[in-house]
């Protein structure tokens, strides 16, 4: 059974702050997703990284897939109230989208809240 | 253009009763999955289906069975729901299989009470 373990489960911190969060996994991935979903809503796809080594940047937000396509971070630079919501990782093991007869596996997601 | 919907959007049912939770595609969308998501963890996957054929199956039990219909709208089925199948139940569309994005509707909020 593959298994995405988050870090960390929740973070409060100043809204102008820098953090990052962690997704790690023993097992390889195909493809690494992130989501954000906030309450009362379905998650929300942020990116879809593929390459070992890959960074993307969505405005103040940059996502890292690591060389051996296992773990992935999410950084996020002048964090601001709006970046509240619960962030998830969820990974891939056929091509690049729904994951292919074995599903997504997601982890248990970073609860982020930013305050003003 | 309309997101996925999915309804109800809350349910509370009884040990041991059926529940069918339904959900509609976005348009020109032919691939449907349902996820499960237990208060404090991440999404679990239950069922792919693309062209009316199921074509992935996690971890559950036979309780749980899945359709897609000719206009590719789906429907999750459970069967004698247990206190543990209280969870947000989220479907989700995708152009296809290969490089398509899934789409996520707010879900179904089911309490087994």
């Amino acid at each position: 059974t593959q298994l995405l373990e988050q870090s960390p489960q929740f973070l409060s911190i100043q809204e102008g702050e820098n953090l990052t969060v962690y997704c790690n996994s023993s097992s390889v991935f195909s493809s690494l997703q992130w989501y954000r979903q906030e309450p009362g809503e379905g998650p929300v796809l942020l990116v879809t990284v593929v390459t070992g080594g890959e960074v993307k940047k969505l405005k103040r937000l940059t996502f890292q897939f690591g060389d051996a396509r296992k773990d992935s971070s999410l950084h996020i630079t002048a964090a601001q109230p709006g970046d509240t919501g619960l962030y998830l990782c969820a990974g891939g093991n056929q091509d690049h989208s729904g994951g292919g007869a074995d599903g997504l596996t997601f982890g248990k997601g970073t609860h982020l809240i930013i305050q003003p | 253009d309309a997101g996925v919907t999915q309804s109800p959007t809350h349910l509370i049912k009884t040990r041991g009763q059926h529940v069918t939770l339904r959900c509609s595609p976005i348009s020109g969308h032919k691939s449907v999955s349902w996820y499960q998501q237990v208060l404090g963890q991440g999404p679990q996957f239950i069922f792919q289906y693309y062209e009316k054929e199921e074509r992935g199956r996690g971890n559950f039990p036979d309780r749980f069975s899945a359709r897609q219909f000719p206009n590719y709208s789906s429907e999750l089925n459970v069967n004698a729901l247990l206190l543990g199948d209280s969870a947000l139940y989220l479907c989700a569309s995708s152009v296809g299989l290969g490089s398509s994005p899934l789409h996520f509707g707010n879900g179904t909020r089911l309490t087994v009470t």
